[in-house]
């Protein structure tokens, strides 16, 4: 069955610390990865999508940074972590059932800098 | 001008009734279109695509698409407590990649 693991689920974090959050897929080969971000109250940003290994497209600059270091691995990175940064953080890949497809995504990271 | 826009809410009904949740886009080239649900705290969950003008039904939820006006709507009939829950909008604007809406907050009363 293909499933989707993001952890871990919540994080806090003190301003200036690094982060990684990580991603991954089973189930499936080269699968679209991406990340998105909801801050409190608002929308759903998408951050980073990659088509395969080593190939990372940004959406939006900002002190994040994303690398796929393997085929069903995501991860998303900050040096230095900004209060800005605090959001929850998911990861989703494409899936396709009859024909049908969109986005699943993972149970996503509370991510609180402080 | 945001590329896919949703009232906020909270839409209230009670229980039973037929819940209608609306979204425009504004990417004319928008070719599918899909509806989240998300309950506090989790992450989204796929209920609906739709591709087509028209309707489009699956149990008690029938999403409607008129590309000429840009708009995609969600009905949910008899309404349950349970499907209250914030539905996002998201609309596909090339290179499978999803815009969504801010979501409309929907509250059902028993």
């Amino acid at each position: 069955s293909q499933t989707i693991h993001q952890w871990p689920a919540t994080l806090v974090q003190p301003v200036g610390s690094p982060l990684s959050l990580e991603c991954t897929v089973e189930g499936t080969s080269n699968p679209n990865l991406y990340w998105y971000r909801q801050a409190a109250g608002r929308g759903l940003q998408l951050l980073f999508y990659s088509v395969g290994i080593g190939q990372i497209s940004s959406e939006v600059p900002q002190n994040l940074s994303a690398s796929r270091p393997q085929d069903r691995q995501f991860i998303l990175s900050s040096k230095k972590l900004l209060l800005s940064d605090s959001g929850f953080y998911l990861c989703a890949w494409i899936t396709w059932a009859g024909g049908i497809y969109g986005y699943t995504f993972g149970s996503g990271t509370r991510l609180t800098v402080v | 001008q945001k590329e896919v826009e949703q009232n906020s809410g909270p839409l209230s009904v009670p229980e039973g009734a037929i819940a209608s949740l609306n979204c425009t886009y504004s990417d004319r080239g928008s070719q599918s279109f899909f509806w989240y649900r998300q309950y506090s705290g989790k992450s989204p969950e796929l209920i609906m695509s739709i591709y087509s003008n028209g309707d489009k039904e699956d149990g008690r939820f029938t999403a409607q698409l008129n590309k000429a006006s840009q708009y995609v709507s969600l009905l949910i009939r008899d309404s349950q407590p349970s499907d209250s829950a914030t539905y996002l909008c998201a609309v596909n604007t090339g290179f499978q990649k999803l815009v969504f809406g801010t979501g409309t907050r929907l509250l059902v009363s028993p």
